[in-house]
């Protein structure tokens, strides 16, 4: 177990619908990643948080979005969504951030649009 | 921007047989390099990591050396079990432009051991 928590574990949707992903990071971690695991892309960087503020964002649609929260929980929210969305998202979770510090990540959710 | 380069699958071995999966990058400055395992249906899971020149990560029997001459980070390990069947993901991690320590990942190598 990671001690990184991601729900849900699944989610099936139609296109144009709105979904919210929840991560919670291992305890005392500060660093929060978002990444898109997908067919055709392999693993893609989304966006990182870091105690709360937005530190650095990759290929991450405008119809997406993120938030970390005071209690370090991060939230995605992916809206309008297209089929090609499909894919599973992955949380992962540093202490500080570094290029030197692991990040251990969650089960991931995968999100099914229909 | 920085890449990493791995030997696409699958790869097909027998349990007890020799593992090499092969790992290239490249990147500007001095990145950390990991290999990271998923077993199906589930997350990653960090396997070994190296974070300069010369070092040598291992784990579970599994070793990689950082080569920053031939830019490469090859995983090993001796002698393959069935339980190591799973996707090997090779990855670095370097400061960026605008901060970011963002994991970068190669495609993944499907590993299938039969007994």
């Amino acid at each position: 177990d990671s001690g990184v928590t991601q729900t849900p574990k699944h989610l099936i949707t139609a296109t144009g619908q709105r979904v919210t992903l929840r991560c919670s990071p291992r305890s005392g971690d500060l660093s929060v990643y978002w990444y898109q695991q997908s067919l055709d892309q392999g693993l893609q960087f989304l966006i990182q948080y870091y105690n709360g503020e937005e530190r650095a964002k990759g290929n991450i649609l405008e119809r997406f979005s993120a938030q970390q929260f005071p209690d370090l929980h991060s939230e995605l929210n992916l809206s309008s969504l297209e089929l090609g969305d499909s894919a599973l998202y992955f949380c992962a979770s540093s202490a500080r951030g570094g290029a030197t510090n692991i990040q251990y990540f969650g089960a991931g959710t995968r999100l099914s649009v229909l | 921007g920085n890449s990493v380069t791995q030997m696409e699958g699958p790869v097909t071995l027998s349990e007890e047989a020799f593992l090499t999966i092969n790992c290239t990058y490249t990147a500007t400055g001095y990145p950390s390099l990991f290999w990271y395992v998923q077993y199906p249906g589930e997350g990653l899971q960090l396997l070994l990591k190296a974070t300069k020149a010369d070092d040598k990560g291992s784990n579970k029997g599994f070793e990689a050396t950082y080569r920053k001459e031939t830019t490469s980070f090859h995983l090993e390990k001796g002698s393959v079990q069935v339980s190591d069947s799973a996707v090997y993901f090779c990855a670095l991690s370097g400061r960026e432009q605008g901060g970011s320590e963002k994991l970068v990942f190669g495609k993944g190598t499907k590993l299938t051991v039969n007994p």
